[in-house]
């Protein structure tokens, strides 16, 4: 079984640049998550899925991140006019169900703003 | 707030010393689980260990932690630490109340680095 992959694995943007990262959860999961982890913050929460409806997108920064998922097999995060302070590891994530806890982590996409 | 506390920043041991990573929440929630994710050098966390019965040892890959909800913790020790236990290690709580979505709280991580 394929885990979750996500694309890039790295990317470099200018700022003020857009970028997009790329999920495909597990399949057969029906909850997609998204979190950015820095040395300084850990993981932090951006935003999540269940059976591709938006649930829950308190973590996200409302100006300039947006995220989709437009089937099942597919969500992506879109951050515009990147800064520097948005370079960071985003990972994403699935899991069976909302509450297990037990969620299976892509490797993540490091995304560095210069 | 609902919140978990890990051991801050980096814990060194050297190889075949005991270790132990702390870890304490504190929630409303009434129906909660744990977890121990382990993140190795440029990979993905992945579960090392999870619990949601209070005073129930759980093991795995030589790792061990119990739950005790009568001191809000769930700590995580190895007996003896070998080199590839260098890995940073999250503790999360997996909240939920009757009626309410739950949800998943992660404390801020430490980084575990054995020596030989």
């Amino acid at each position: 079984n394929a885990g979750v992959i996500q694309t890039p694995r790295h990317k470099v943007t200018g700022k003020g640049q857009e970028a997009t990262l790329w999920c495909e959860p597990i399949s057969g999961h029906s909850a997609v998550f998204w979190y950015r982890q820095t040395i300084v913050q850990g993981l932090e929460f951006l935003t999540y899925f269940r059976n591709q409806a938006p649930i829950d997108d308190s973590g996200m920064p409302k100006e300039r991140f947006s995220a989709q998922m437009p089937n099942q097999s597919h969500s992506t995060l879109k951050i515009q006019s990147t800064q520097p302070q948005d370079s960071a590891v985003y990972l994403c994530a699935s899991s069976l169900a909302r509450n297990t806890g037990q969620l299976y982590f892509g490797e993540g996409s490091k995304l560095t703003v210069l | 707030g609902d919140s978990v506390t890990q051991t801050e920043g980096l814990v060194t041991v050297t190889e075949g010393l005991p270790v132990k990573l702390n870890c304490t929440y504190q929630t409303t929630y009434l129906t909660i689980a744990f977890f121990w994710y382990v993140q190795y050098l440029n990979e993905a966390p992945q579960v090392l260990l999870k619990s949601s019965t209070d005073n129930k040892r759980t093991e795995h890959q030589g790792f061990h932690a119990t739950l005790h909800k009568s001191s809000s913790s769930f700590h995580l020790q190895k007996s003896s630490a070998q080199l590839s236990d260098s890995a940073l290690y999250y503790c999360a709580l997996s909240a939920s109340n009757v009626g309410d979505n739950s949800k998943l709280i992660w404390g801020l991580g430490t980084s575990l680095v054995v020596n030989p």
